[in-house]
């Protein structure tokens, strides 16, 4: 099925860890990005990329780097887990990075993190 | 800073009610308006889209109004369903030249019992 997939689905750190989120789509998409979800608290942009070759911050970007080699994947590397960064991650994308009305956002499944 | 407020941040009806959500913004000016559902588990789903200049746009049981003069949205569910059960989550939407800006709101949790 086209769409967004992402691996793993769970995964528990201990601190200092480091580990790589999978962000892969199908769809041809220009435009990807990361997000973490907290609780009560709206999704935040941690990096995005506008094509391969091309990343940049968002508003949550410490302890996360991010690369983008093929227009397809978009993995999140955590260099070394804190337990602040226990929170549950979402891949994005969307046909261009401009935003219109038409141009909707595919969203991943998400990857549940505990760091301990 | 721009944001995105949303009430009630929790909510039970009964299934066969209506129920409305609200959504307050600061985001200005922006290009688009989005409600999103969100399954337990799941990444969210789009429901509607509204440019700036729509006052009401509908998916099925699910009705978005935006006035874009107050900074308010809602999102009204007609004869809710157990599947209903959800988040449901208002994103505003910046362009810019080159670009976009997201800002999301945290999000209503809608239960629906039998």
């Amino acid at each position: 099925n086209a769409g967004v997939t992402q691996t793993p689905k769970f995964q528990v750190l201990k601190t200092g860890q480091s580990m790589t989120l999978q962000c892969a789509q199908d769809m041809n998409h220009e435009y990807m990005s990361w997000y973490r979800q907290d609780p009560g608290m709206g999704l935040r942009l941690i990096h995005y990329s506008v094509g391969a070759g091309i990343t940049d911050q968002g508003e949550v970007p410490n302890g996360y780097n991010v690369s983008r080699s093929t227009t397809e994947d978009f993995p999140l590397r955590l260099l070394s887990a804190a337990p602040s960064q226990t929170s549950v991650y979402f891949c994005a994308s969307s046909p261009t990075s401009l935003g219109r009305a038409e141009d909707g956002y595919t969203f991943g499944s998400g990857t549940r993190l505990t760091v301990v | 800073k721009n944001q995105v407020e949303q009430s009630p941040q929790s909510l039970i009806i009964l299934e066969g009610k209506n129920c409305t959500l609200q959504c307050n913004y600061t985001v200005s000016p922006f290009s688009n308006l989005r409600w999103y559902k969100q399954d337990t588990g799941r990444g969210p789903v789009s429901l509607t889209i509204m440019t700036f200049s729509e006052n009401t746009k509908s998916n099925g049981r699910y009705t978005a109004t935006l006035d874009a003069d107050t900074k308010q949205s809602s999102l009204h569910i007609t004869a809710s369903q157990l599947s209903d059960s959800a988040s449901y989550i208002c994103v505003v939407i910046q362009t810019y030249n080159a670009g976009n800006m997201l800002t999301f709101g945290g999000g209503t949790r809608l239960m629906v019992k039998p």
